[in-house]
């Protein structure tokens, strides 16, 4: 089945450790997402890619960073700079379409999610 | 900038009945509009979505939303309830026109919905 495959599904962090979350995806998408979401504030986005090796910024990127390596894969690392970690994470992955009206109109596809516990 | 606000955080409704989730939202320029339901601890499900054409869209498992230029208004229905529906439903919009970082999809904060048995 294709589909997108995150893990950990739970982690409990020490504070000032850094931690890395996984996200892999089987769907040949060119475009990879990592959103958080905290109770009441819906999901933000941290940051995001759209091709192998490069990666851009979202609203709440302070804290956080990513690779893209693969096509296939997009970890996300929660850094001890992160003030405020405990959430749960969503990452996502879309195909990019050729034009930038209809990459705009695709479907974001959803891991199950990581939720990280800073104890 | 864009911006989408769902004004109700928890909607109950009995079996059977009609359901609303609202949603609105501000563009500069024309939106791209999406429904997504969230069951507990999972991610995201697509529902639906209104690029252009008719203002009525269907969706997955019985639901439609009707967009509504005037009112900036992309509200999410269904005629008949199931207690299966319960659970976190969120709209999300996109700005046509937006450039760089912009060009991503901004999400409501969400709607818990309960049908009640």
């Amino acid at each position: 089945d294709g589909g997108i495959t995150q893990s950990p599904k739970y982690l409990f962090r020490k504070e000032g450790q850094n931690v890395t979350l996984s996200c892999e995806q089987n769907l040949n998408h060119d475009a990879m997402y990592w959103y958080r979401q905290d109770p009441g504030q819906g999901l933000r986005l941290i940051y995001y890619s759209q091709i192998v090796n490069d990666f851009q910024k979202g609203d709440i990127a302070e804290g956080y960073s990513v690779s893209r390596e693969k096509k296939e894969s997009f970890p996300l690392t929660v850094t001890s700079a992160q003030k405020n970690p405990t959430a749960f994470y969503l990452c996502a992955s879309s195909p990019r379409a050729g034009t930038i009206l209809a990459s705009g109109a695709n479907v974001l596809t959803f891991g199950a999610g990581s939720r990280l516990t800073v104890l | 900038a864009q911006s989408v606000a769902q004004p109700e955080d928890q909607v109950n409704v009995a079996e059977g009945n009609p359901l609303t989730v609202k949603c609105t939202y501000s563009v500069s320029g024309n939106p791209y509009l999406f429904w997504y339901v969230q069951y507990p601890n999972r991610g995201l499900q697509f529902l639906l979505k209104y690029i252009t054409g008719d203002n009525l869209v269907k969706g997955s498992y019985g639901f439609e939303a009707e967009f509504n230029k005037s009112q900036t208004s992309f509200h999410l229905k269904k005629p008949s309830a199931l207690v299966s529906d319960s659970a976190l439903y969120f709209c999300a919009v996109r700005d046509m026109e937006s450039s760089g970082s912009a060009r991503q999809l901004t999400f409501g904060s969400g709607t818990q919905l309960t049908v009640l048995p």
